[in-house]
C-alpha cells in the first residue's frame, strides 16, 4: 500500500528565502509522484510531477523537486519564496501497477513572512 | 472554458437533508472522482468511476451515493446528512491513456464546501 508522509504541517519562510518542503513515500516500487498547491478556497493545481528519467523535474511558478529513490524522498524547492506562495503543498503519489487514483500526504502550510 | 467544474461552491443544510453535488468535466477523461478533504485538509479518495462504471469505492458510507450518467459528469448524492459529513468535497478526472498519461494525475474542481448545521 502506499502511503506519503509530509514533515511538517506549517512552515514559514521570510519573503525571498528558500522554500523546502519535506516530502517521504512508502512504497516497495517507486511510484509517480506529484506536487499539488491549494491556495485558499480554491482547488488543487498540479504544480510538477515524476515519472521517469531525470529526477531533477522543474514545475510551474519557480518550484522544483528531486526524486531521490535511495531516500524515498520528493521534496520540493524554491530558491526565493514571494508572497503569493503562500498556500497549503500537498505531495501525491500513484501506484505504477494499481488503481489509477492518488494518495495525498496531509498537507503542508506554507506562510511567508514580508 | 472551465476544465472540471463543480456545483455548488457552498452548502450549508441541516442534518437529516438529503442533498447532491454536481461534477462535470469538458476534458473528455474516461475517469472521474470525488475526494473528501475534512476539516485538517487531509484528502482521501471516496469513489472512482471509468466510462460510468464504479471503479474505486472507498469505505464510504451507503449514504453517499455516486452516479455517473455519462463520462463527463459524476454526481455525488448524500442522504441523511450528519455533522461529521462537513468537508469540502472535490470532484477531479483523469485520462487513461494517451502519449502523455500518467496513472493518477488528476485534474481538481473547484470543491464544494459542505456545512451541515
Amino acid at each position: 500500500a502506499q502511503s506519503v508522509t509530509q514533515l511538517g504541517s506549517h512552515v514559514s519562510v521570510s519573503e525571498g528565502a528558500l522554500v523546502l518542503l519535506r516530502c517521504n513515500y512508502s512504497s516497495s516500487v517507486p511510484p509517480y509522484l506529484f506536487w499539488y498547491v491549494q491556495y485558499p478556497n480554491q482547488g488543487l493545481q498540479l504544480l510538477l510531477k515524476y515519472t521517469t528519467g531525470a529526477t531533477l523535474v522543474k514545475g510551474i511558478n519557480g518550484f522544483e523537486a528531486e526524486f531521490k529513490k535511495s531516500e524515498t524522498s520528493f521534496h520540493l524547492t524554491k530558491p526565493s519564496a514571494h508572497m503569493s506562495d503562500a498556500a497549503e503543498y500537498f505531495c501525491a503519489v500513484s501506484d505504477k501497477t494499481g488503481a489509477n487514483n492518488l494518495f495525498f500526504g496531509t498537507g503542508t502550510r506554507l506562510t511567508v513572512i514580508p | 472554458d472551465t476544465a472540471v467544474s463543480q456545483t455548488p461552491k457552498y452548502l450549508v443544510t441541516q442534518m437529516g437533508n438529503d442533498k447532491s453535488i454536481k461534477c462535470e468535466q469538458n476534458l473528455g477523461h474516461d475517469t472521474m472522482y470525488w475526494y473528501k478533504q475534512d476539516s485538517k485538509k487531509f484528502l482521501k479518495i471516496m469513489f472512482s468511476y471509468n466510462n460510468k462504471e464504479l471503479i474505486i469505492n472507498e469505505t464510504v458510507p451507503n449514504r453517499f451515493s455516486p452516479k455517473s450518467p455519462d463520462k463527463a459528469h459524476l454526481n455525488l448524492h448524500i442522504n441523511s446528512l450528519e455533522l461529521g459529513d462537513s468537508a469540502v468535497y472535490f470532484c477531479a478526472s483523469s485520462p487513461t491513456s494517451g502519449r502523455y498519461w500518467v496513472k493518477g494525475e488528476a485534474f481538481f474542481g473547484q470543491g464544494t464546501r459542505l456545512t451541515v448545521v
